[in-house]
């Protein structure tokens, strides 16, 4: 199974701050890697798609880049409703393969 | 608008058997595989199954494979899962996923408890 190695495992940051997290991928998967923001008790909700296209109706303070085995979600600037806990999936090869989630906090 | 509506969860008992169903709308079933992923309370997300979109091929995560059954009838624009052996392991909100460059759409989800 590919292992998919997301780091931070948690963060605390202020609104307007430049915020970054990435997925490590045991190996190459191309670009095919979607990132998710999932709030308390709700369903996660695709934000980047095919590592750097930004979902329909997302935010463009969101952009995902990478290919191969390093890929990065960027908040550009952070805002109130981002704080969340951000999850990266390898489609490439099943089983399918999620990180380990970035909960990102209040500082 | 692409709509995804889970039911089924309950509570059972390790060794029993559940069957949960994905009623979807706003899209058309065919153009479109399926999954069930699920998450454990307070845990990550785990892939679970996948469908193609004629029903015709399945993959499951070995974690489930000979337990669970995953189909669909597209005439009725529904997913199904059906878990058999559960174990206490399989405590979990499960979601159903439209697929398209990755899971896309996601239901709300339906919990399963697995407990004696």
């Amino acid at each position: 199974d590919i292992q998919m190695t997301q780091s931070p495992s948690s963060l605390s940051a202020s609104v307007g701050d430049r915020v970054t997290i990435t997925c490590r991928a045991s190996q190459g998967i191309r670009n095919d890697l979607v990132w998710y923001q999932q709030k308390p008790g709700k369903a996660p909700e695709r934000l980047i798609y095919a590592a750097s296209s930004l979902q329909s109706g997302v935010p463009s303070r969101f952009s995902g880049s990478g290919s191969g085995t390093e890929f990065t979600l960027t908040i550009g600037s952070l805002q109130p409703e981002d704080f969340a806990i951000y999850f990266c999936l390898q489609y490439n090869t099943y089983p399918w393969t999620f990180g380990q989630g970035t909960k990102v906090e209040i500082k | 608008e692409v709509r995804l509506v889970e039911s089924g969860g309950d509570l059972v008992q390790p060794g029993g058997s559940l069957r949960l169903s994905c009623a979807g709308s706003g899209f058309i079933p065919s153009t479109y595989s399926m999954h069930w992923v699920r998450q454990a309370p307070g845990e990550g997300l785990v892939w679970v199954s996948r469908i193609s979109g004629d029903g015709s091929e399945t993959v499951y995560a070995d974690s489930v494979k000979g337990r669970f059954t995953i189909s669909r009838d597209n005439a009725k624009n529904t997913l199904y899962l059906q878990m058999n052996s559960l174990r206490v392991e399989d405590t979990a909100v499960y979601y159903c996923a439209t697929s398209r460059y990755g899971p896309e759409y996601w239901g709300q989800g339906t919990l399963v408890t697995v407990s004696s």
